[in-house]
């Protein structure tokens, strides 16, 4: 059964700073990997979504990696602003299916 | 990006009765609609899979007679809690794919309270 894993569970920065959300998942065999976006009390926005095949994703200020191998994920914001605050979800598609597994996300505070 | 609405943001319901919970994708058409549920702090979990004009399928867990699913057109799904209990409540997502088998689309979300 696939288990996906985020840390930390909560992270708080200083405006500017750069840092890094980790994700891991217990089977390789997955489609595809997305990063999710969660305010409070809303649903989810789409970040970036990394093909199986693929290492890494950029768009603005965030990257995402992917070594599938190893079951890993990170994602990467540069410059972090408060706007930046919010939960982060990883999710794996498996192979095979169209089920998305998510995992339990790191709320992000960016204080100014 | 594809839109998709959930109706309504927000329910309080008493003990017993029955909520539905619309589902819709505004400018694509979905073939496949998902909804989940998540409780504070956890994981988004997949209740079931509906695809449009056939019966959904449930994870492993969910109770189909509880949780009824209905998927009649290209642009809606809908969701009935039926004879809510207070271990219902919960924040319903939906979520649409369109026909190219990519990303889905969420939606906003409906917290539910059953008192």
């Amino acid at each position: 059964k696939q288990e996906v894993t985020q840390i930390p569970a909560a992270l708080s920065v200083p405006e500017g700073e750069n840092l890094v959300l980790n994700c891991s998942f217990t089977d390789s065999a997955i489609y595809n990997l997305q990063w999710f976006r969660q305010d409070p009390g809303k649903g989810l926005t789409s970040l970036l979504l990394i093909q199986s095949s693929q290492r890494e994703q950029t768009s603005g200020r965030l990257n995402a990696s992917l070594d599938k191998s190893s079951g890993r994920s990170t994602l990467y914001i540069a410059a972090s602003q408060p706007g930046d605050s919010a939960t982060y979800l990883c999710a794996v598609v498996i192979g095979g299916s169209e089920k998305l597994v998510f995992g339990k996300g790191t709320k992000l505070t960016v204080n100014p | 990006g594809a839109v998709v609405s959930q109706h309504p943001s927000r329910v309080i319901c008493k003990s017993g009765t029955s909520v539905k919970i619309e589902c819709r994708s505004l400018d694509f058409q979905a073939t496949t609609m998902f909804w989940y549920r998540q409780f504070p702090k956890q994981s988004l979990m997949l209740m079931a899979t509906s695809n449009e004009g056939s019966k959904a399928t449930y994870e492993q867990g969910v109770e189909k007679d509880k949780f009824l699913i209905n998927h009649a057109s290209l642009t809606l799904s809908t969701l009935t809690v039926t004879s809510a209990h207070p271990e219902d409540s919960s924040f319903y997502i939906c979520s649409a794919r369109g026909r190219v088998r990519e990303t889905q689309y969420f939606g906003p979300g409906t917290r539910l309270l059953v008192l």
